[in-house]
């Protein structure tokens, strides 16, 4: 059970374009959802707090108006990140937790963005 | 300030050798901890997490972990190290509220026959 996928798995898009990354719990419904980035050989890096029928809460330095984020019901973040560039390249992991505030969250497995 | 500190950036282990890999915790609240292991590519597996009770936890894969806070520290270990467990190792601090977790820099565990 708590399985999270991510779609796509791996995505190559041109500079100036928009690329949409979704996130879903498969078995579960989740009220939070989580962005990660992660840099090569780099650590993870919460991009931003996803709860479902509310706007998202973004860490500082994060763009909003750039990585919109979109939780429209209780198995669906979505990350658009929208006039994408070079800089932008990174592999992006969503988790999510379980209803009740259970501590544990269970990760995606990534998908790749490579802007060209 | 919250932080998670992983000391060795890149451990090279003999297989069939004993594993610990360092994990320091800096946190107000009463910490959730987490160890996880990711595949180059691939997203997050978790070994193993402590919330409270008994401070030796077991996890998958034959990993265990103690939680000592009088040091701060959540370490991991195995007793048998085999090829397959060459990955990126994270440690992760959360709370009780759920809310996003903190993660280490990682330690890249390489495992030389």
């Amino acid at each position: 059970g708590a399985v999270v996928s991510q779609h796509p798995s791996w995505v190559i898009c041109k500079s100036g374009t928009s690329v949409k990354i979704e996130c879903r719990s498969l078995d579960f419904q989740a009220t939070t959802m989580f962005w990660y980035r992660q840099f090569p050989k780099q650590s993870l890096m919460l991009m931003a707090t996803s709860n479902e029928g509310s706007k998202a809460t973004y860490e500082q330095g994060v763009e909003k108006d750039k990585f919109l984020i979109n939780h429209a019901s209780l198995t669906l973040s979505t990350l658009t990140v929208t006039s994408a560039h070079p800089e932008d390249s990174s592999f992006y992991i969503c988790s999510a937790s379980l209803p009740g505030g259970v501590h544990e969250q269970y990760f995606g497995p990534g998908t790749r963005l490579t802007v060209t | 300030a919250q932080s998670v500190t992983q000391p060795d950036i890149h451990i090279t282990v003999s297989e069939g050798a004993s594993l610990e890999l360092r994990c320091n915790y800096s946190y107000g609240a009463t910490p959730y901890l987490f160890w996880y292991v990711q595949s180059p590519g691939q997203g997050l597996q978790l070994l193993l997490k402590y919330f409270s009770g008994d401070t030796l936890v077991q996890g998958i894969k034959g990993f265990e972990a103690e939680f000592k806070r009088s040091q701060s520290s959540f370490n991991l270990r195995k007793p048998s190290v085999h090829w397959s467990d060459a990955a990126e190792y994270f440690c992760a601090v959360g709370n009780q509220a759920g809310t996003a977790l903190i993660f280490g820099k990682g330690t890249t565990l390489s495992v030389s026959s």
